[in-house]
C-alpha cells in the first residue's frame, strides 16, 4: 500500500546546527510530496512541496528534493533557530483514483532547538 | 479570507453522547477531508468528500458519519462517543488532487 516513513524523533539540536529529517515513501503512480510543520498548540501549515521527480521545494531556509530513484524527500536546513522547534510531518498525495486529494502522513518528527 | 474554519476548538463529551464537529471553507474547494491526530500516530484519514453529495471512507471511519450537502460544509458526526475517540480532529480542503490541502486549526475532543 501507500505509506510514508519518517525518522523517529525527538531530534534535539543546538541553534545554528544543520538539520536533516529523513522521509521515504511507498506509492503507486506519481505522488506529490509535502512537508508540513505544526507549532505547539496550532494546526498544520504547509512548509514546502514538490510535485514531480527532481523538483526541489524550499521555504524559510528549508529544502527538500523529490528523489524518485530512492523514493525519498528528506528535509534539510543549514542553520536551525529556536523558532524552528516544532513537529514536522512528511506526506504524500496521490493523483488518481478515489483517494485523490487526500494526504497520507508520516508519524511526525519532533524537533527541539536549544539556544 | 477565512480559509478552513472548525468549530468548536475544544469539547468534552461523556461516553455515549453524540455531537457534530463543524467544518466550513470559503475557497470553493471540491475536496474536503477529516483527519484525527493521535500521539505517535501522525494524522489518519477518517472520511473524505470529492464534491457535494459524494463521500467515502478513509483509514479509520468507524464511529463517525459525514455528509456533504454543500460545497462549503463538511460536518463530522460522532454517533455515540467512546474514550477511544479522544483525539485532535483536523478538517482539510483542496481544489485539486495535486494541490496542497488547507487545514483548519483543529478541534481537541476529550471523551470521558
Amino acid at each position: 500500500g501507500n505509506s510514508v516513513t519518517q525518522m523517529e524523533g525527538p531530534v534535539t539540536l543546538s541553534e545554528e546546527a544543520f538539520l536533516t529529517i529523513n522521509c521515504t515513501y511507498t506509492a503507486t503512480g506519481y505522488p506529490s510530496l509535502f512537508w508540513y510543520v505544526q507549532y505547539p498548540g496550532e494546526g498544520l501549515q504547509l512548509l514546502l512541496k514538490a510535485t514531480k521527480a527532481d523538483d526541489k521545494g524550499s521555504n524559510k531556509g528549508f529544502e527538500a528534493t523529490y528523489r524518485k530513484e530512492t523514493t525519498s524527500f528528506h528535509l534539510e536546513k543549514g542553520s536551525v533557530q529556536v523558532s524552528d522547534s516544532a513537529v514536522y510531518f512528511c506526506a504524500l498525495s496521490l493523483s488518481y483514483g478515489g483517494s485523490q486529494g487526500n494526504l497520507i502522513f508520516g508519524k511526525g518528527t519532533k524537533l527541539s532547538v536549544k539556544p | 479570507n477565512a480559509g478552513v474554519t472548525q468549530t468548536p476548538k475544544f469539547q468534552v463529551l461523556k461516553t455515549g453522547q453524540s455531537m457534530t464537529l463543524q467544518c466550513a471553507q470559503d475557497m470553493n474547494h471540491e475536496y474536503m477531508s477529516w483527519y484525527r491526530q493521535d500521539p505517535g500516530m501522525g494524522l489518519r484519514l477518517i472520511h473524505y468528500s470529492v464534491g457535494a453529495g459524494i463521500t467515502d471512507q478513509g483509514e479509520v471511519p468507524n464511529g463517525y458519519n459525514v455528509s456533504r450537502s454543500t460545497t462549503e460544509d463538511f460536518p463530522l458526526r460522532l454517533l455515540s462517543a467512546a474514550p477511544s475517540q479522544t483525539s485532535v480532529y483536523f478538517c482539510a480542503s483542496s481544489y485539486s488532487s495535486r494541490v496542497v490541502a488547507f487545514f483548519g486549526q483543529g478541534t481537541r475532543l476529550t471523551v470521558v
